[in-house]
């Protein structure tokens, strides 16, 4: 069974970028689509974007058009949310997950990598 | 402000029944399938119900997901302390062109 294990926390410096990584262990992507999730302090689920590594192809949601991009490395099986021009609201757990339902359009994520806490502060 | 709207928070005594109401729009609810997840803050939410009423993996029968027309709604039945976490809907918006999730509902257990 496939478990999403992503990469440590982070304190950014507004004004900068972070990448956070998602490796699958126990499987691979394979045909399916990732998305990444975040939640900021005393906030709800906020979904930033999906990509689907088997078509190359990603979306993202408005909100954070041109300031995220999302990369996949086959030969590591490795997701990858890259965020610039930080800002102190960014602040925030960062989450990937498998999406389920169709491609580009997902109705359910699962599972749900365990959460990279980004800080971003002077 | 979430584009789906559910109550901030609900409350039963053990083995009580609660029910969380998540409502929108014809363009995400009306026209899409709804997930619930169960999240308790810093760690990994889990599915708990996809395609609006079907249980995930391992997830008791005690819960369970309905829909009709543009609200959805999570039934917990036979409460138990460990049911004590935040409940969040979520589903496509075909006008928005992105997930959207409601703000969250916190169960309490008495």
């Amino acid at each position: 069974q496939v478990q999403l294990v992503q990469s440590g926390a982070e304190v950014k410096k507004p004004g900068s970028s972070v990448k956070v990584s998602c490796e699958a262990s126990g499987g691979t992507f394979s045909r399916y689509a990732l998305s990444w999730v975040r939640q900021a302090p005393g906030q709800g689920l906020e979904w930033m974007g999906g990509i689907i590594p088997f078509f190359s192809t990603s979306n993202y949601a408005q909100k954070f058009q041109g300031r995220v991009t999302l990369t996949f490395d086959e030969s590591t099986s490795t997701a990858y949310m890259e965020l610039r021009n930080l800002r102190p609201e960014d602040t925030a757990y960062y989450y990937c997950a498998r999406e389920g339902g169709n491609y580009g359009s997902p109705s359910w994520f699962d599972p749900w990598g365990q959460g990279t806490l980004v800080t971003v502060s002077s | 402000q979430s584009v789906l709207t559910q109550p901030p928070s609900v409350s039963a005594a053990p083995g009580q029944k609660v029910t969380i109401s998540c409502s929108g729009r014809r363009s995400n609810i009306g026209s899409n399938d709804v997930a619930w997840y169960q999240h308790l803050p810093g760690t990994a939410p889990r599915l708990l119900i996809s395609d609006n009423s079907q249980r995930a993996s391992g997830i008791p029968d005690r819960f369970s997901g309905s829909k009709s027309g543009t609200s959805a709604t999570l039934a917990i039945t036979g409460l138990q302390t460990g049911d004590e976490a935040d409940y969040y809907c979520g589903t496509w918006d075909t006008s928005l062109s992105a997930v959207v999730f409601g703000g969250g509902t916190k169960v309490t257990v008495l």
